[in-house]
Order: structure tokens, then sequence, then C-alpha cells
């Protein structure tokens, strides 16, 4: 079955470490999403890409980093520059990036812990 | 500037109650798209209904129903005969036509039903 597969599902960090996690999809949709959820703030968009080798940041992005090196595969880095980086992360997808009737696909999700 | 308020938090009810969730929107677009989502616990957001803003036609689908307003700017949600299977969290979400794609999602609702 298609869809999108995150991983890992739980992740803890010390402070000073960087994190990456995982977000691959085998929908064959050109645009990917990150999203960050915090309680009672619902979803923040932290980075997107429409097509492979681009993306762009969105609302909260100081702090993480992200590659489109692959149509399926869109990681994202949690560095340590990153004040307050516990929160559940999202992945998505969508057929394109370029129409906003498309519907979002997600994964999901990863939780990340800072210890 | 583009915003989507659910002033509704928290709702709880009893199995078989019925349920409406709020969603409230702002734009300047004369075109765009609004959506629901559902995050069971299991934390993966789900579609469940898609409108676009020249389409006011409330929308029924099993146990839910969708009353869009435009003069109202609202887009609200109807659970009719609720079961515990939709506890979850409910987000309202607004996209633009077309250009730079971004949704802009609402805090979401969390509704509790009680067997």
């Amino acid at each position: 079955d298609g869809g999108i597969t995150q991983s890992p599902k739980y992740l803890f960090r010390k402070e000073g470490q960087n994190v990456t996690l995982s977000c691959e999809q085998n929908l064959n949709h050109d645009a990917m999403y990150w999203y960050r959820q915090d309680p009672g703030q619902g979803l923040r968009l932290i980075y997107y890409s429409q097509i492979v080798n681009d993306f762009q940041k969105g609302d909260i992005a100081e702090g993480y980093s992200v590659s489109r090196e692959k149509k399926e595969s869109f990681p994202l880095t949690v560095t340590s520059a990153q004040k307050n980086p516990t929160a559940f992360y999202l992945c998505a997808s969508s057929l394109d990036g370029f129409l906003g009737a498309n519907v979002l696909t997600f994964g999901a999700g990863s939780r990340l812990t800072v210890l | 500037a583009q915003k989507v308020t659910q002033a509704q938090t928290e709702i709880s009810v009893v199995e078989k109650e019925d349920v409406t969730l709020d969603c409230v929107y702002e734009t300047r677009d004369t075109t765009y798209y609004l959506f629901w989502y559902k995050q069971p616990p299991s934390g993966e957001l789900v579609f469940l209904i898609r409108r676009n803003s020249f389409d006011e036609q409330n929308e029924i689908s099993g146990r839910y129903s969708w009353n869009f307003q435009k003069s109202t700017s609202s887009f609200n949600f109807t659970i009719t005969a609720s079961q515990v299977v939709d506890s979850a969290v409910y987000f309202c979400a607004l996209s633009e036509a077309g250009g730079t794609y971004k949704y802009i999602f609402g805090t979401g609702t969390r509704l509790k039903v009680l067997a």
C-alpha cells in the first residue's frame, strides 16, 4: 500500500546533539512537507519541497535543516541550534506543491524528546 | 492575512449525542480551499473533506456533515450519533488556490466521546 513512513517513532536526544528524522513516501508525490505539532498550537510548517533538489523554509525553519536528493525521501535534521526541539513531528506529501486544492497525506509522526 | 480559528479546545460528549465542531476562517482570496482532517491517538492525520470557495453546498457522508457558509466565513463539522471511535483531534485548514503552496491549520479541537 502507498503511504508515508516516518522513523523513528520515538526519539530521545541529549542537549547539543543533532538528530535526523526520516521520511519516505511511495506515493510518487512531488511535494513533501515537515510540520511541528505542539499542544494547543496546531501544526506549524518547518520546511517544504515542491520538487527534487529544491526546498523552501516554512514558518519556523530556524534550527532545522532538510535535503531532497530523491523524490521519495525528505529527511529532517533537528540541530543543536533549535532551542526547544521537544515536539511531535509530522511529515506529509501532496501530488504537487503548486495547487492549493491538493490533499496532504501524512505519516504517523515522530516524537522527539530532549533530555 | 490568512487565519483559521477553532475556538473549541476540547469537547466531551456521551456516545450517540450529536456534536458540532466550529471553524472560522479569514482570507482575502476569492479562490481558496477548506479542509478537515482527523488525528486519532495513533498520530497520523487523515483527510476527511475538501471544499472550494465556490461550492457552498452542504456535504453529508454517513454520520458526518459539513456546513460551509461564506457569509459567516465558517466551515463547521457535525458528527451525528457520535461513537467512541470518533474520539480524536480534528483540524480545520485553509489554503490558497495557487502559487506558493501553504496550508494554514487551526489549533484543533479534541473530541472525547464517552461510552
